[in-house]
């Protein structure tokens, strides 16, 4: 069972669109982090959301993590090829504050 | 910095097979990580070292070994690779902080026959 569940899996979508991609849980995290992952490299730290209800913005980049601290969101605003890659969501693994569990990922391709 | 770099970048490996997997870090951070990525999987531990001479199962250690040969490097064995263990290696360290945020090397991509 994953307990961070990420949607969509896939989205593909042209240069200059909106877009939202949504981590949810059943579980309360202290914090919540995101990282895109572009293809042949490893995942790179985006944002890190504490508090709940929080909006952090990167750019063209919203991330907000929700009032209940149980999910959080991503959005991004006119959407450009550089966006293409895998999104992932991770907070704290349970009952540890070593290591983190990861989302299965949002692959996002932003075409011209 | 060259922050965290792996070795090697790709691996192809017949079943049986033993290899080590090597990463290093240049950051002076204390812990580190292997993970494994999978399609549709995700990123999943494998072991972990909060610090210099110790180590720790993460959620998929069988077949694996790993070493924290000092506190730049730490690097991930296989003693006889299956396909199962086909899969792109990740090695990350924790900067260090409240909430454990990770830099990750560029992976190893291995194939096993």
């Amino acid at each position: 069972t994953q307990l961070l569940e990420q949607s969509p899996q896939f989205l593909s979508i042209q240069e200059g669109e909106n877009l939202t991609v949504y981590c949810n849980s059943s579980s309360v995290f202290s914090s919540l982090q995101w990282y895109r992952q572009e293809p042949g490299e490893g995942p790179v730290l985006l944002v890190t959301v504490v508090t709940g209800g929080e909006v952090k913005k990167l750019k063209r980049l919203t991330f907000q993590f929700g009032d209940a601290r149980k999910d959080s969101s991503l959005h991004i605003t006119a959407a450009q090829p550089g966006d293409t890659g895998l999104y992932l969501c991770a907070g704290p693994a349970p009952g540890t504050a070593s290591k983190l569990t990861f989302g299965t990922g949002t692959r996002l391709q932003v075409t011209l | 910095n060259a922050g965290v770099t792996q070795t090697p970048k790709f691996q192809v490996l017949k079943t049986g097979q033993s290899m080590t997997l090597q990463c290093a870090q240049d950051m002076n951070h204390n812990s580190m990580y292997w993970y494994r990525q999978d399609p549709g999987m995700g990123l999943r531990l494998i072991y972990y070292s909060a610090s210099e001479g110790t180590t720790d199962k993460g959620e998929v250690p069988n077949g694996y070994n790993v070493s924290r040969l000092n506190k730049r490097e730490f690097s991930l064995r296989l003693e006889s690779a299956a396909p199962s263990q086909t899969s792109v290696y990740f090695c990350a360290s924790i900067k260090g902080g409240a909430y454990n945020e990770q830099f990750f090397g560029p992976g190893t991509r291995l194939t096993v026959l």
